[in-house]
């Protein structure tokens, strides 16, 4: 079983909508989260990070559910800007190294 | 320019060669991470310094592999005897630590023919 499954999608989106995405992790000593989002050929930026109040980011909305080690992302009035895929990342405690998903691709349509 | 700069942006080697990649950190980061992005894929963690110790390996760093990072600066990812499964993304991030978020460098895409 990978450590951090994401659906890869590709979700094609009408400008506007309302888009969520799951991510689930296997580990349960992951003590940190993140979403990132990287465009075609370019590297992963960080998005934001998760934590288990959840928490929001204009458009973006993170949360966590530990007990069922499960992360999601909604992004709300989907902009033509969003196009591109989001890495779900975990950060196993007592260590440092970001574990990515696959990634989730999303194109938002005019 | 203050962000993770990483040299060459591209590489086309024959199989069997060997290359060398460069990273330099953000110059207050003490973290230095590698990593191997391959297409559809997330990136893999292949290794980690603080200041100039190698801390962390991945099992995805054959023996082929080996990276340093001398003055605790700048690092390079040397692959020997490239194969053609070598070809992919190569990732370099710094960082002050996990506290403080990763910073990516553009990347330098090795492709083996």
């Amino acid at each position: 079983r990978k450590e951090v499954e994401q659906d890869p999608g590709p979700f094609n989106v009408p400008e506007g909508a309302t888009v969520a995405f799951n991510c689930t992790y296997s580990n349960s000593a992951s003590q940190s989260f993140f979403w990132y989002r990287q465009d075609c050929r370019k590297e992963p930026k960080l998005l934001m990070s998760v934590y288990s109040s959840g928490n929001e980011d204009g458009r973006f909305t993170a949360q966590l559910n530990r007990a069922s080690q499960y992360i999601s992302l909604l992004i709300r009035d989907s902009k033509l800007s969003d196009s591109a895929t989001y890495l779900c990342v975990v950060i196993v405690g007592g260590n440092e190294k970001l574990t990515f998903g696959t990634g989730t691709r999303l194109t938002i349509i005019p | 320019d203050t962000g993770v700069s990483q040299n060459p942006r591209h590489k086309i080697t024959k199989r069997g060669q060997n290359v060398t990649f460069r990273c330099d950190p953000i110059s207050e980061h003490n973290r230095l991470y590698w990593y191997r992005q391959t297409l559809g894929q997330g990136p893999e963690f292949l290794t980690y310094f603080q200041n100039e110790a190698q801390l962390e390996k991945s099992r995805l760093l054959s023996d082929r592999f080996s990276a340093e990072r001398p003055k605790g600066s700048f690092s390079t990812l040397e692959i020997q005897r490239t194969e053609q499964g070598d070809s992919a993304m190569y990732l370099c991030a710094s960082s002050l630590g996990p506290a403080d978020g990763y910073t990516f460098g553009s990347g330098t895409r090795l492709t083996v023919v």
